[in-house]
């Protein structure tokens, strides 16, 4: 067990439809990230919050939002799913957010969009 | 652009086989380097880490890496595999400051073969 908390583990839903997944990070991490893993892509870092504030952005839609909040939770918010959205979604969080910490993964989230 | 390469897809080696996983990276700069684990419908675990203390670095259940800049390479080994060894291996990189998010590679599927 990581200490990396993610909500829902499954979801099936709808193209056009709009899901929010959320993340609790280990205690006493500050900084939480946000990967999506599927077949053709791999491994695609989204973005990085620290202690509440946007750190860095990678390979994130327009479509898709994130924020972290004091209690220093995420959440990811995905909207107008299309079928190509459908990927494990991991969460993960850092002490500090800097480099050459280790980073935590919870266990995913699977979103299947139909 | 910041990479990193893992050679073979698919690995296959037979029980009390050595092991050996490659990765090599893309750098002007030293780089962090890790290894992680995802066993089926599970997270990603950290089986170690290099960052700049020794080249060799001892990881969990029997594995190490040997950092080598001449080479740009972080291999991944195991003097014996075990039959609980049968995951999906992802080398991983990040490049200092305060941006600590990860770069994957595409992964190596083991595969052990009683």
């Amino acid at each position: 067990d990581s200490g990396v908390t993610q909500t829902p583990k499954h979801l099936i839903t709808a193209t056009g439809q709009r899901v929010t997944l959320r993340c609790s990070p280990r205690s006493g991490d500050l900084s939480v990230y946000w990967y999506q893993q599927s077949l053709d892509q791999g491994l695609q870092f989204l973005i990085q919050y620290y202690n509440g504030e946007e750190r860095a952005k990678g390979n994130i839609l327009e479509r898709f939002s994130a924020q972290q909040f004091p209690d220093l939770h995420s959440e990811l918010n995905l909207s107008s799913l299309e079928l190509g959205d459908s990927a494990l979604y991991f969460c993960a969080s850092s002490r500090d957010g800097s480099s050459g910490n280790t980073i935590y993964f919870g266990e995913g989230s699977w979103l299947t969009v139909v | 652009a910041q990479s990193v390469t893992q050679l073979g897809s698919h690995v296959s080696v037979s029980e009390g086989a050595l092991v050996l996983l490659r990765c090599n990276y893309s750098s002007s700069v030293p780089p962090y380097l890790f290894w992680y684990v995802q066993y089926p419908n599970q997270g990603l675990q950290l089986l170690l880490k290099y960052t700049s203390a020794a080249t060799l670095v001892k990881g969990i259940n029997g594995f190490e890496a040997e950092f080598k800049k001449s080479e740009t390479s972080f291999h991944l080994t195991k003097p014996s595999a075990h039959m609980s060894d049968a995951a999906e291996y992802f080398c991983a990189v990040s490049y200092g400051g305060s941006q600590g998010n990860l770069i994957f590679g595409k992964g190596t599927k083991l595969s052990v073969k009683p």
